[in-house]
């Protein structure tokens, strides 16, 4: 089955602090992962995605095919971090599954 | 704004009204892609086309969900005879073939209600 799994709805961290997203996937076949990211009264944006194996904005994420892992990381959050973070996975050449998504809050 | 247009951003119907929903790509994208999204989930696939063709549909698009994209440029997402449960946010999204096929760009909804 494919399928993306976002463990914490909510996650609240201090500005400042390491924040880590976690998201598990079930595929198959060779995954392609991404982090979608919706800010408040945004409209759903890609964020990163682990092909290019890029930093935005200072987030990370790797792909960890033993564990079948894709978290996001960021060593220090800031207060415009704050946004919904989905994960999602590209099957099929054109079909892309998401995850429910975790809220991220950073307070002051 | 050159991004992916959805109308209306609204729409409340009574049950058994049909409803219409459109989506304007991104104008060189050829990939066209509907969501759903209901509360504290993520977006489920509903249906997908490369230019006109539509070559793709979840499960979850059910015999009264009609979609279309004629000549490849806009689409429409029809409901018939709407049910309280297709209270939801339908996404309409594009992207571009190829190296970018995966990167998708969102437009900002239709939020149905079904009273």
């Amino acid at each position: 089955a494919q399928r993306v799994t976002q463990p914490e709805k909510l996650l609240s961290v201090f500005k400042g602090a390491p924040v880590e997203l976690k998201c598990n996937y079930s595929y198959s076949g060779s995954p392609e992962l991404f982090w979608y990211v919706q800010y408040s009264r945004q409209r759903l944006q890609l964020l990163l995605r682990h092909i290019s194996r890029e930093s935005i904005k200072g987030f990370t994420a790797d792909l960890n095919k033993g564990e079948t892992s894709f978290h996001l990381k960021k060593p220090f959050a800031q207060e415009e971090d704050s946004a919904m973070y989905y994960c999602a996975l590209g099957t099929g050449g054109f079909k892309t599954i998401f995850g429910a998504g975790t809220r991220l809050f950073v307070k002051a | 704004d050159t991004g992916v247009s959805q109308n209306p951003r609204h729409k409340i119907t009574k049950r058994g009204q049909n409803v219409t929903f459109r989506c304007d790509p991104i104008s060189e994208h050829n990939r066209l892609y509907w969501y759903r999204q209901t509360l504290g989930q993520g977006p489920e696939f509903l249906t997908y086309f490369q230019n006109e063709a539509q070559l793709e549909k979840s499960r979850l698009l059910s015999d009264r969900f009609s979609a279309e994209r004629p000549k490849g440029s806009f689409s429409t997402l029809e409901i018939q005879r709407t049910e309280q449960g297709d209270s939801a946010m339908y996404l309409c999204a594009s992207s571009l073939s190829g190296t970018g096929g995966y990167k998708l760009f969102f437009g900002s909804g239709t939020q149905l209600s079904v009273l």
